[in-house]
């Protein structure tokens, strides 16, 4: 079993859906998650990232953190076609820089 | 730059020669990681630098990887004898120091060994 599970998908959603992403994970000492956005033949870039338990919003971006389940999530309301990318999550592992990534979701959201 | 550059952007290689990739990193960024990223799946760790420091190496695949980064600033990930399992992109990440969260990924080096 991987320290960090993602389902792949694909998921298709039509626009202006809302969007539920998400990852499970086996470590308790993770405390730091992240989300990164993906685009085809690109590098990661950082959405959001979350310290501990609890919910952080960016516009359009809500990050969920449910450390007693070892869940975690990330809502994409009022989706657009340019949100089409592949969604990753990771998690630092403690005291170090070193993440662990999820599969990676790929998302595609058709206008 | 303004961001972390990867060079070469694809490199086709032959089965048992060897590969050296290259990463400069956003200026004044004390941590440097690789990644390697298979396809269809999330970037693994290889290895990790704070300024020319190796710190971690756990995640290299074989003594065939090596990665050095000698003035702290711009790091090189060679591969020897490349088998068809190397055949994956390879990502450079750099941030500001070892426990900032944001870690800055490059676009990537593709390789495939035919």
């Amino acid at each position: 079993q991987k320290e960090v599970e993602q389902d792949p998908g694909p998921l298709s959603v039509p626009e202006g859906a809302i969007v539920s992403l998400n990852c499970t994970y086996s470590n308790s000492a993770f405390q730091y998650f992240m989300w990164y956005r993906q685009y085809s033949r690109k590098g990661p870039e950082l959405l959001m990232y979350t310290y501990s338990s609890g919910n952080k919003e960016d516009g359009r971006f809500t990050a969920q953190v449910d450390k007693s389940s070892k869940y975690i999530s990330l809502f994409i309301r009022d989706s657009q076609p340019s949100d089409s990318a592949t969604y990753l999550c990771a998690m630092r592992v403690p005291n170090t820089g070193k993440l662990i990534f999820g599969q990676g979701t790929t998302l595609q959201v058709k206008p | 730059g303004a961001g972390v550059s990867q060079s070469p952007r694809y490199k086709v290689a032959k089965r048992g020669q060897d590969v050296a990739l290259r990463c400069d990193p956003i200026s004044g960024h004390v941590s440097l990681f690789w990644y390697q990223q298979a396809l269809g799946q999330g970037p693994e760790f290889l290895t990790y630098f704070q300024n020319e420091a190796q710190l971690d190496k756990s995640g290299l695949p074989s003594d065939r990887f090596f990665a050095e980064r000698p003035e702290g600033s711009v790091s090189t990930l060679k591969i020897q004898r490349t088998q068809q399992e190397d055949s994956a992109v390879y990502l450079c990440a750099s941030s500001l120091a070892s426990g900032n969260t944001e870690a800055f990924f490059g676009q990537g080096t593709r390789l495939t060994v035919v």
